[in-house]
């Protein structure tokens, strides 16, 4: 069972250059996130999705851009990278439809670093 | 709005040793609550949750009360192993409301010694 993968895994980039991360899930979930995660800062959520074709801003979302064009996949992208950047990101799914009352699934998170 | 309060770490404990991790929120409405645990170099994984008041959660030796008078979810396990260490997160979700969110705590590392 693959449940929730992000790639890449790490990456290095410089300021003012562009990725995109991709999660992938194959549970059919309906929800999906991206949280980044600082130290003493907990996770953040920066975008999510409740559904194939939508997104929503989450707590920290400036300086990203997301799209669900199909359910399983949602994208995190960074257009101009800068060292504020420099983070674990995480993404997770659940199926959602009436709240969050049951487990949210993690991807194993990906470590970018902006120079 | 909705929030999670925990306490801060690092908590250094030596194996057998009984644990608390105090966790606080602060929500409209009746969330459901979660801790979360982070092995290191992993994600997070659902340790246990309560979906009412007064319930109890438990895995894996630990457990936490949903506590609406005190508004509050700590985790406790009666004797810590080092295979324990870790990163745990306390998180609340808006269950009647239409965020569909998850809000974390700041998360409490856990370190165990032999």
């Amino acid at each position: 069972n693959a449940g929730v993968t992000q790639t890449p895994k790490f990456r290095v980039l410089k300021t003012g250059q562009s990725m995109t991360l991709l999660c992938a899930q194959d549970m059919n979930h309906e929800y999906m996130y991206w949280y980044r995660q600082d130290p003493g800062m907990g996770l953040r959520l920066i975008h999510y999705s409740v559904g194939e074709g939508t997104t929503a801003k989450g707590e920290v979302p400036d300086g990203y851009n997301v799209s669900r064009l199909k359910k399983q996949n949602f994208l995190l992208g960074l257009e101009s990278a800068a060292p504020s950047q420099t983070s674990v990101y995480f993404c997770a799914s659940i199926m959602g439809q009436g709240g969050i009352t049951g487990e949210l699934f993690f991807g194993e998170g990906s470590r970018l670093t902006v120079l | 709005g909705n929030s999670v309060t925990q306490m801060e770490g690092p908590v250094t404990l030596s194996e057998e040793a009984f644990l608390t991790i105090n966790c606080t929120y602060t929500a409209t409405g009746y969330p459901s609550l979660f801790w979360y645990v982070q092995y290191p170099g992993e994600g997070l994984q659902l340790l246990l949750k309560a979906t009412k008041a007064d319930d109890k959660g438990s895995n894996k030796g630990f457990e936490a009360t949903y506590r609406k008078e005190t508004t509050s979810f700590h985790l406790e396990k009666g004797s810590v192993q080092v295979s324990d260490s870790a990163v745990y997160f306390c998180a609340l979700s808006d269950r009647g409301g239409a965020t569909n969110k998850l809000i974390f705590g700041t998360g409490t590392l856990l370190a165990v010694q032999p």
